[in-house]
């Protein structure tokens, strides 16, 4: 059973047109993470959250927020996407201070902004 | 600064071994990872190994790793056709909250 999940699969959107990306997980992980990976590049990570504490990396653009509502869920909001925001968005989660030194990685969400 | 480096692109025979290389610059590296990502999927963790081994060993997965270099080698006996993906070597800093550092992938190609 997926442990991580990532809604949808694939989305489309228009320039400009506020998009949200949703991750859940059944792990019960503290630590909830957003990679972007743009074509043939390595994931690139936007922010993350360590239970309700919010990190945002001192590179990722205003335009990208976040929302954990709740341990199990997260929302990447993209306010007002440009072309150059196609690509996959990867979830991950990780259980800081657990036994196992693993992200466990959701199947990510394709996003095309045409 | 953290910096994972990667050649770009591999190409074996089937039934060949494959060797996927890995330089890292951050000495405080806890553990290091290898992925893999088939076309339009996510990120699969093939194995990782702790910063005080040297070797680890699952089916036909090696790695080794060479810490003095800041060297990690991923081996893949018997490569098959349904290897071909991209690999992405990672490395987590134990100042972080596992967050991961990527190289950018080097992509294997199988030739039947």
């Amino acid at each position: 059973d997926a442990m991580v999940i990532q809604n949808p699969r694939y989305q489309v959107t228009q320039f400009g047109k506020p998009v949200t990306l949703s991750c859940s997980q059944t792990l019960n992980h503290n630590v909830m993470y957003w990679y972007q990976q743009k074509s043939s590049q390595a994931p690139k990570l936007l922010f993350h959250y360590y239970d309700k504490d919010f990190n945002n990396e001192a590179d990722t653009p205003d335009n990208f927020q976040s929302r954990r509502p709740n341990t199990s869920f997260c929302f990447l909001d993209i306010r007002s996407p440009g072309l150059g925001d196609t690509a996959m968005y990867l979830c991950a989660t990780y259980l800081l201070g657990g036994p196992d030194e693993k992200l466990f990685f959701g199947s990510g969400t394709q996003l095309s902004v045409l | 600064g953290e910096d994972v480096e990667q050649s770009l692109f591999l190409s074996v025979r089937e039934g060949d071994s494959s060797v996927i290389n890995c330089t890292y610059t951050d000495s405080s590296s806890t553990y290091l990872y290898w992925y893999k990502q088939e076309p339009g999927a996510g990120l699969q963790l093939l194995t990782y190994i702790f910063s005080n081994m040297d070797m680890k060993q699952d089916q036909r997965l090696t790695v080794l790793l060479n810490k003095k270099d800041k060297h990690l080698s991923l081996r893949i006996a018997d490569t098959q056709t349904g290897d071909s993906a991209i690999y992405f070597c990672a490395e987590t800093l134990s100042s972080n909250t596992g967050k991961l550092i990527f190289g950018q992938g080097t992509t294997l190609q199988v030739k039947p």
